[in-house]
């Protein structure tokens, strides 16, 4: 059974501290990683979406790094605020471009002023 | 800005009922999909689309099935709603294959209780 693992299960954080967070994948037959951002109410929205070893992507404070030999990938926030609280999922797809996309569980991120 | 709009944010269906959960999409996506969310648990697939008429069962397809008629529109379709179906389900769509590095656009969803 293919699993995605995400750790930690959720985090508290004060207001400009940096976080990040871990997303373990099967490393074989790999072809993207998926970074969701899911605040409550609303829809997930994606953050990023990775396909080379090595890729790292940027998006304002957020980033991300993908190692897909080892089969993980870093979600990094630089100075949280407040509106950055919410659920961060993780999903790759593998066999194949039109492949499955497997979620984890996500990280819930909780960010006190 | 891809819209994905699910026909209802909240259902209440009785046990046995047959239950029609409707997404539309406006950018022309080939491929679209149907997941639920459950506490604990991570978004699983229920069906996927990578054309019209065409579907593949995901990871849970078992009590569901799914209608894709026309590009734009994907339905869900519970033939005898169970309690066990109560659940968070999200639409979603993408211009090529997840694999390919295209990401996903979720609708609202639609929390369905089913009592």
């Amino acid at each position: 059974i293919l699993n995605v693992e995400q750790s930690p299960q959720s985090l508290h954080v004060q207001e400009g501290d940096s976080t990040n967070f871990t997303c373990s994948f099967p490393s074989s037959n790999f072809y993207a990683l998926h970074w969701y951002r899911w605040e409550t109410a609303k829809s997930p929205e994606a953050l990023f979406v990775m396909t080379l070893n090595g890729d790292e992507k940027k998006k304002g404070r957020i980033s991300a790094t993908l190692n897909t030999k080892e089969g993980y990938s870093y979600l990094y926030i630089k100075g949280s605020q407040p509106e950055d609280s919410a659920t961060y999922l993780c999903a790759f797809t593998y066999g194949g471009s039109q492949g499955n996309l497997i979620f984890g569980k996500g990280t819930k991120l909780s960010v006190k002023p | 800005d891809v819209k994905v709009t699910q026909s209802s944010r909240y259902l209440v269906k009785r046990t046995g009922e047959k239950v029609f959960l409707e997404c539309v999409q406006d950018m022309d996506h080939e491929n679209m999909f149907w997941y639920r969310q459950d506490p604990g648990l991570g978004l699983r697939l229920i069906y996927f689309s990578y054309d019209v008429k065409m579907k593949e069962k995901g990871d849970i397809p078992e009590g569901y099935s799914v209608s894709r008629e026309k590009k734009e529109r994907f339905s869900l379709i519970l033939e005898s709603a169970s309690t066990n179906q109560t659940s968070m389900y999200l639409c979603a769509s993408s211009w090529v294959g997840t694999g390919g590095g295209s990401p996903l656009h979720f609708g609202n969803g639609t929390r369905l209780t089913v009592t």
